[in-house]
Order: structure tokens, then C-alpha cells, then sequence
């Protein structure tokens, strides 16, 4: 266990919708990294935030967008939802070594 | 931009030997070296990593080794076994401290 929670651990919705992901890190971590994995692909960086600002950008779209809220855990909402935003959805925590959750599967249908 | 190339894609071994997966970087400011296993479904695990002013690091039957000047990095892992099958990311940090991650290796020990 990485110390890391996600929340849920899947989600099926529809083209066109919206959701929210959930990420708590580890206790005293301040860092906060999104990640998506689509089938049979590597990991790929979307968004950093650390202490509740926005760090790093990685190549997240415009309908994705993430905050981080003042106890440390953060949401990254995914809106107007394509077939193509199925994945997998890591979030991970930091010091220096990160640290991944459990994971979010979104299947969109 | 910043990039992780990793090399094989896919790798065979028989259980009890070596396995080597290599990667190399693009950004020569890059530091910090990890290497994490993911099982399939499963969140990527942090197997060993290495800072940049260290050329070897071992871990039981995990090395990594770190060739700064020519900008790459191998994983070797000895006496494999069958539970060692997973797919393997090496990453580096990048300029902003998030990790680029290479494609991954998908390693089968065939017992």
C-alpha cells in the first residue's frame, strides 16, 4: 500500500459527460501528479500541483482540469467525455520519489 | 521537449536468467532515475531508483546502473523468475520535477 487513495475505483458514463476524480497522497506529502494510461500505453504526465497551486503542465486537454484543495487532496475533473478519454487515471504523491494510488478505470461508453 | 527512450518493448526470458531493459534521456539537467514494475490493472510499484551522483545501485536481485555523460540508464535484474512478469518504466525527472516515463518493457520468465 503506497499510501495514496483514489477515488472511485472505476466509472462508466457516457460521450459527453462529465466526472470527477479523487486523490488523497500520502500523509505529509504536498505534491500531487495526474497520470493517464491508456490501454497498452505508458504513463503520461497531465498535471502537478503542489500545495494547492499548479506546478507543471504536462499534456493534459482543455476539457481536463485538476485543483488542489487545502488538505492536500486534489480532483481532476474530465468534461464533454470522447470514447478516446478511456484509461486508466493514476494519481501520485511526492516528496522526491513518487508514489502512485490505486488508479481510476474510466470506461467511456 | 524532454523524452525517455526505452528499449525492448517486449522482452522473453527463461526463469533463471538476467534480464536488461535500457533507456535513455534527453534532458542532461535530469537527476533522479526510477524504475517502477506494474502488474497488469495494477498501480506502477517503485522497485529501485537512482540519483545522478551514483553510478550503480543494487537491491537483491535488482541493479541499475547510470552512464551520465552518454545519458542512459539499464535495469538488470538476475536469477528471474517467474513473478518477476510485468510491464517495467524507467523515468527521469524533467525540468518542471514531474517524470517523463519511457514506453515500457513488458518482460515475460517463461518457467
Amino acid at each position: 500500500d503506497s499510501g495514496v487513495t483514489q477515488t472511485p475505483k472505476h466509472l462508466i458514463t457516457a460521450t459527453g459527460q462529465r466526472v470527477t476524480l479523487r486523490c488523497s497522497p500520502r500523509s505529509g506529502d504536498l505534491s500531487v501528479y495526474w497520470y493517464q494510461q491508456s490501454l497498452d500505453q505508458g504513463l503520461q504526465f497531465l498535471i502537478q500541483y503542489y500545495n494547492g497551486e499548479e506546478r507543471a503542465k504536462g499534456n493534459i486537454l482543455e476539457r481536463f482540469s485538476a485543483q488542489q484543495f487545502p488538505d492536500l487532496h486534489s480532483e481532476l475533473n474530465l468534461s464533454s467525455l470522447e470514447l478516446g478519454d478511456s484509461a486508466l487515471y493514476f494519481c501520485a504523491s511526492s516528496g522526491i520519489t513518487q508514489y502512485f494510488g490505486p488508479g481510476t478505470r474510466l470506461t467511456v461508453l | 521537449g524532454e523524452n525517455v527512450e526505452q528499449h525492448p518493448s517486449t522482452l522473453s526470458v527463461q526463469e533463471g536468467d538476467s534480464a536488461v531493459i535500457k533507456c535513455t534521456y534527453s534532458d542532461s539537467a535530469s537527476n533522479y532515475f526510477p524504475w517502477y514494475k506494474q502488474e497488469l490493472g495494477k498501480r506502477p510499484q517503485l522497485i529501485i531508483d537512482i540519483r545522478s551522483n551514483v553510478g550503480e545501485k543494487k537491491d537483491q536481485r535488482i541493479a541499475v546502473t547510470l552512464n551520465k555523460t552518454a545519458k542512459h540508464f539499464s535495469l538488470h535484474i538476475t536469477e528471474t523468475q517467474p513473478e518477476d512478469s510485468a510491464v517495467y518504466f524507467c523515468a527521469a525527472r524533467g525540468s518542471q520535477g514531474n517524470l517523463i516515463f519511457g514506453k515500457g518493457t513488458k518482460l515475460s520468465v517463461k518457467p
